[in-house]
């Protein structure tokens, strides 16, 4: 499976933009960037994906680098109740597909 | 949005004891489900899939004795731990599909103490 690599924590003050780095250099063509994210204490959540072109939804944006080797998940303007675990998964779009969570982002907002 | 309800959301029990976790789906029908477990600081970890109707397919280092998982309807399953034991505590979610590999939502999580 390709793997992705992301850094353990980021921390960024509140209102303020935040960029969440995601390197995926062994990405194969059919895999597509997912982002989900965790609450404290609750399950995951979806926040968006893409496969080659820059994705907006109401959560936030994705943007993905030419050679699809890395992508950044863009909040625009955080709130505290963004601090969460931020996780980057390249899934395939086939019924065997699994969510396979690695350690993801601890992001900090500060006040 | 599609919503997957988990009951209880959190348990207390003594060792030796078993206890059955249950997950819903409430405005779809879900045609997998997914188990994760995940202690405190660390990620999530598939534990097991299950389609309706089928034996779940455990993942390697799950023991599928003890974790038993019933998927018997298209908006039910249920993981039970048995035999519990302090290691066991953890915080268990469950993940139902809908159709499309992409409609896929999480529950809200359980929090097992074995004491």
């Amino acid at each position: 499976d390709a793997k992705t690599t992301q850094p353990n924590s980021m921390e960024s003050n509140e209102e303020e933009p935040v960029h969440l780095p995601c390197n995926h250099s062994t990405i194969s063509g059919t895999d597509y960037i997912h982002w989900y994210r965790q609450l404290p204490s609750q399950g995951p959540e979806y926040v968006i994906h893409g496969l080659t072109s820059n994705v907006n939804n109401r959560m936030a944006s994705l943007a993905i680098a030419e050679d699809r080797k890395s992508s950044t998940l863009i909040l625009h303007r955080a709130t505290l109740r963004d601090a969460a675990v931020y996780y980057c998964i390249l899934r395939r779009p086939n019924r065997d597909d699994k969510i396979i969570f690695g350690k993801g982002t601890r992001l900090h907002i500060l006040p | 949005g599609a919503v997957v309800s988990q009951h209880p959301s959190w348990v207390i029990c003594k060792s030796g004891t078993s206890v059955k976790i249950e997950c819903r789906s409430l405005d779809f029908q879900a045609t997998t489900m997914f188990w994760y477990r995940q202690f405190p600081k660390q990620s999530l970890m598939l534990m097991a899939t299950s389609n309706e109707g089928s034996k779940a397919t455990y993942e390697q280092g799950v023991e599928k004795d003890k974790f038993l998982i019933n998927h018997a309807s298209l908006t039910l399953s249920t993981l039970t731990v048995t035999s519990a034991h302090p290691e066991d505590s953890s915080f268990y979610i469950c993940s139902a599909r809908a159709g499309s590999p992409y409609e896929q939502y999480f529950g809200p999580g359980t929090r097992l103490t074995v004491t």
